[in-house]
């Protein structure tokens, strides 16, 4: 079953805008992660965040968590056509043994 | 470092046909690992965790006499479709889950089926 749901489904930016991707869950979590998908191809782990944290950096991105809310949000700063792919939220609700339960993903297209 | 390889990228099999997919950890070894099925502009679904030596667990509703999982060692694991049909065509992704780590799964480049 799946558990994140991403919004929006699809995103069109211009290169250099920041885009933001929300993503909401229905049970308590261990962690949350985000991963980026291109086209036929795997999964790209982009970053974890833990229950207990509230805001993440890595590079261009920035992850914030709100489990009063049970919703997350990636923002990828200064947006490159590279960045164009499927991100993909994924909720981690135990800790040993864990498995991932995958939201249905957004497209994100950066126009050059 | 922590790369996961699948064998094939891409197969054509012919219906009732079984086909082989393989999994491997290439620098690492891995305790658990993960088979989901993605189908087209959807999301992974997760068929089933396999651990190394044990028999895997299957979500619900997927049929473990169809989807033959073996995870004979620390670096390998395998996915049989037995008698595919066409409804199996799809993207098939691996995962695997590092020895003494609890969280971060790293994630194959995914097996396309064609099942004709």
């Amino acid at each position: 079953s799946q558990q994140g749901e991403e919004d929006p489904q699809a995103l069109s930016i211009q290169e250099g805008e920041n885009a933001t991707m929300n993503c909401s869950y229905k049970t308590s979590i261990n962690n949350l992660q985000w991963y980026r998908q291109n086209s036929g191809r795997g999964l790209v782990h982009l970053i974890l965040i833990r229950s207990n944290e509230r805001e993440k950096h890595s590079g261009r991105l920035r992850v914030t968590l709100d489990t009063s809310k049970k919703s997350s949000s990636l923002l990828i700063t200064a947006s490159r056509a590279a960045d164009t792919a499927s991100y993909f939220c994924a909720t981690d609700t135990t800790g040993a043994n864990s498995k991932l339960t995958f939201g249905k993903g957004i497209t994100l297209s950066v126009r050059p | 470092g922590a790369v996961v390889s699948q064998h094939p990228s891409w197969v054509i099999c012919k219906s009732g046909t079984s086909v082989k997919i393989e999994c491997r950890s290439l620098d690492f070894q891995a305790t658990t690992m993960f088979w989901y099925r993605q189908f087209p502009k959807q999301s992974l679904m997760l068929m089933a965790t396999s651990n190394e030596g044990s028999k895997a667990t299957y979500e619900q509703g997927v049929e473990k006499d169809k989807f033959l999982i073996n995870h004979a060692s620390l670096t390998l694991s395998t996915l049989t479709v037995t008698s595919a049909h066409p409804e199996d065509s799809s993207f098939y992704i691996c995962s695997a889950r590092m020895a003494g780590e609890y969280y971060e799964q790293y994630f194959g480049p995914g097996t396309r089926l064609t099942v004709t």
